[in-house]
């Protein structure tokens, strides 16, 4: 899987939009970007994930570039509840046979300040 | 939907003792579930793949004697931590993946917190 690297940590204000970065220059062209996040203390919580396209669900969006090499999560309108470790993850979705465990990296610790 | 629950929430035992704990996907059926430890201020380490109905896929240098998995069900995964010492006091965490929506995504439990004195 593709190594993906995030600033270890950003600071927003609350109600405005989070844009966490993640770079994943080697990504190869089966590998997925999965976006998952960690409150303090609790297990790790799926927000979104895609290939190509720019997804967007009820937590966030996704914006992928053209060339696949970065993509940046987009939390809308930030509470103080998404204060929470980010993880940017590339992983290939095999179309047959086990899934595959996640390799989580250190992640961005995003702050929502009031 | 998409719960996963796990059981204790927290454990404290005493060295040498064995500690299991559940795994469970409350309204999916999982044939694969993920067992992940975590230290504090790390990041989430996978130990090992639970399948069930066949023996658990280790990941390098985690023991599989000491850390015995048995996915006996579609919705149960155990982790037992065997003999267990001080270094083994950590934050376990396990994942499932709905067999309805295979390499779509994978649902994490709370987390179970073991303290080992």
């Amino acid at each position: 899987d593709a190594k993906t690297t995030q600033p270890p940590s950003m600071d927003c204000a609350e109600g405005r939009a989070a844009n966490l970065p993640c770079n994943h220059s080697t990504i190869s062209g089966n590998e997925y970007v999965y976006w998952y996040r960690q409150i303090h203390s609790q297990g790790p919580q799926y927000i979104i994930h895609g290939l190509k396209n720019n997804e967007t669900n009820e937590m966030a969006s996704l914006i992928i570039t053209e060339d696949r090499k970065s993509s940046t999560l987009i939390l809308p309108h930030a509470t103080l509840r998404d204060t929470a470790v980010y993880y940017c993850i590339a992983l290939i979705l095999w179309s047959g046979g086990g899934a595959d465990g996640l390799t989580f990296g250190k992640g961005t610790h995003l702050i929502i300040q009031p | 939907g998409a719960v996963v629950s796990q059981h204790p929430s927290r454990v404290i035992c005493k060295s040498g003792t064995s500690v299991k704990i559940e795994c469970r996907s409350l309204d999916f059926q999982a044939t694969t579930m993920f067992w992940y430890r975590q230290f504090p201020k790390k990041s989430l380490m996978l130990m090992a793949t639970s399948n069930e109905g066949s023996k658990a896929t280790y990941e390098q240098g985690v023991e599989k004697d000491k850390f015995l998995i048995n996915h006996a069900s579609l919705t149960l995964s155990t982790l037992t931590v065997t003999s267990a010492h001080p270094e083994d006091s950590s934050f376990y965490i396990c994942s499932a993946e709905p067999d309805s929506q295979p390499q779509e995504t994978q649902y994490f439990g709370p987390g179970t917190r073991l303290l080992v004195l």
